[in-house]
């Protein structure tokens, strides 16, 4: 079964807007990863955020973390076109040797 | 550098029949991980390889077999197909395995998309 939960399943937005996608989880982490997929092809990862910390920068990517809340968040800036895919959180336990993925969110960009 | 690679790329089996699934890692990972990824979800943790040694197993039957080879190239075995073994085979590699407070990113490869018809 899948630890996570995103939010929300399928965003549509118009290029040049921002895209929010949440993530919630259930058992204590050592990180959490963010990946996007294109058109069932292989994961890209896009960045980890540790237990530790509480917002990490990667160009037009914020990744926020809220370990008392169990959930992250994944904010993509001045969207274009090429975002368009399914964006997944993966959270890499405490103990685990596995990624538990969430059901991803299915992101559309408008031109 | 190269990246993860997997092959085949597409496979298409009958029921009953069976699949090895085959891949390498990033040179100097040592840790292979595979996911099975049915459409419409998110990927499905199956086994964990480091060092030649399973280090990990996820929630799928005995039809489902793994070993990982002195190179660190790993495959992944599954006997006697169902219908619902359709999906995106993923493989991942790390450069060590996962430890109480492990940092390692997993790198993905592009996948083996199975069909069972």
């Amino acid at each position: 079964s899948q630890q996570g939960e995103e939010d929300p399943q399928a965003l549509s937005i118009q290029e040049g807007e921002n895209a929010t996608m949440n993530c919630s989880y259930k058992t204590s982490i050592n990180n959490l990863q963010w990946y996007r997929q294109n058109s069932g092809r292989g994961l890209v990862h896009l960045i980890l955020i540790r237990s530790n910390e509480r917002e990490k920068h990667s160009g037009r990517l914020r990744v926020t973390l809220d370990t008392s809340k169990k959930s992250s968040s994944l904010l993509i800036t001045a969207s274009r076109a090429a975002d368009t895919a399914s964006y997944f959180c993966a959270t890499d336990a405490q103990g685990a040797q596995k990624l538990v993925f969430g059901q991803g969110t299915r992101l559309t960009i408008n031109p | 550098d190269a990246g993860v690679t997997q092959s085949p790329t597409h496979l298409i089996k009958t029921r009953g029949q069976h699949v090895t699934l085959r891949c390498s890692p990033i040179s100097g990972h040592k840790s292979v991980s595979w996911y099975q990824q049915v459409l419409g979800q998110g990927p499905q943790f199956i086994f964990q390889y480091y060092e030649k040694e399973e280090r990990g197993r996820g929630n799928f039957p005995d039809r489902f077999s793994a070993r990982q080879f002195p190179n660190y190239s790993s495959e992944l075995n599954v006997n006697a197909l169902l219908l619902g073994d359709s999906a995106l085979y993923l493989c991942a590699s790390r450069h060590r395995t996962g430890g109480i407070m492990s940092y390692n990113e997993q790198f993905f490869g592009p996948g083996t998309r199975l069909t069972v018809l």
